[in-house]
């Protein structure tokens, strides 16, 4: 089946402008993940969904960065007045949520969108 | 304190030799979760093999085991028969809490940057 989808792939903006980041997650998935990479680090974790309410937003970094999940599926992160310092690779996850020993509810990633700042 | 440490920022292996990637983690909570992903220069993130804390064998997934020493909170990756296509990044991460079925953040390492020569 499809996998998680991620829009635009690309995006270049200026600094103060907002941006809005999408991602469609595995049809059935009820956890969204948001991390952010940026140049040549591991993934940092910004906030994550269960169904429509997010109860871990501790990754934000600000208050500029804020995301929304409607009807359990499609997720948007937003960026309010960009600065150069938000420049990476925002990518989102999705996961199942079975509970149990052997379901490790592994995350499957989508491409990623690329955000520079100029 | 780092809760995911990779010392490796790169490595070298020869075509069909095994290699180990090192992983070593920190946490109070006796439940966890221990994933290791690839991603290429493609971008994406590939789930590879998965170690619970409580699981008494070592994690195998064709050519990728998980070598789990849980005294010294460390879970390498060891790729046998290394193929040109394994070169990339891997990252080791953790997830913390026992799997109940709700969603749950992962923490990421650095990252170690695989080349497999011929």
């Amino acid at each position: 089946g499809a996998g998680v989808s991620q829009s635009p792939s690309n995006k270049v903006t200026e600094k103060g402008k907002d941006v809005e980041l999408r991602c469609d997650p595995i049809s059935g998935h009820t956890a969204l993940y948001w991390y952010r990479q940026s140049l040549g680090q591991g993934l940092e974790f910004l906030i994550y969904f269960q169904g429509n309410s997010a109860p871990d937003k501790s990754g934000l970094p600000s208050d500029r960065f804020s995301a929304e999940r409607t009807g359990g599926s499609v997720s948007t992160l937003t960026i309010q007045r960009t600065q150069q310092e938000d420049s990476a690779v925002y990518l989102c996850a999705s996961s199942p949520l079975r509970a149990g020993g052997f379901s490790y509810n592994e995350q499957f990633f989508g491409p990623g969108t690329r955000l520079t700042v100029l | 304190a780092q809760k995911i440490t990779q010392t490796q920022p790169g490595m070298f292996v020869q075509e069909k030799e095994a290699v180990t990637l090192d992983c070593t983690y920190d946490t109070s909570d006796p439940s966890y979760g221990l994933f290791w992903y690839k991603q290429p220069s493609s971008g994406e993130m590939i789930f590879l093999i998965y170690q619970g804390s409580y699981d008494q064998q070592n994690a195998t997934e064709g050519r990728y085991s998980l070598n789990f020493q849980k005294a010294r909170k460390s879970a390498n990756l060891v790729i046998s028969a290394s193929q040109l296509g394994d070169s990339a990044m891997y990252f080791c991460a953790m997830r913390e809490g026992w799997n109940t079925g709700t969603a749950s953040k992962l923490t990421f390492g650095t990252g170690t940057r695989l080349q497999v020569t011929l």
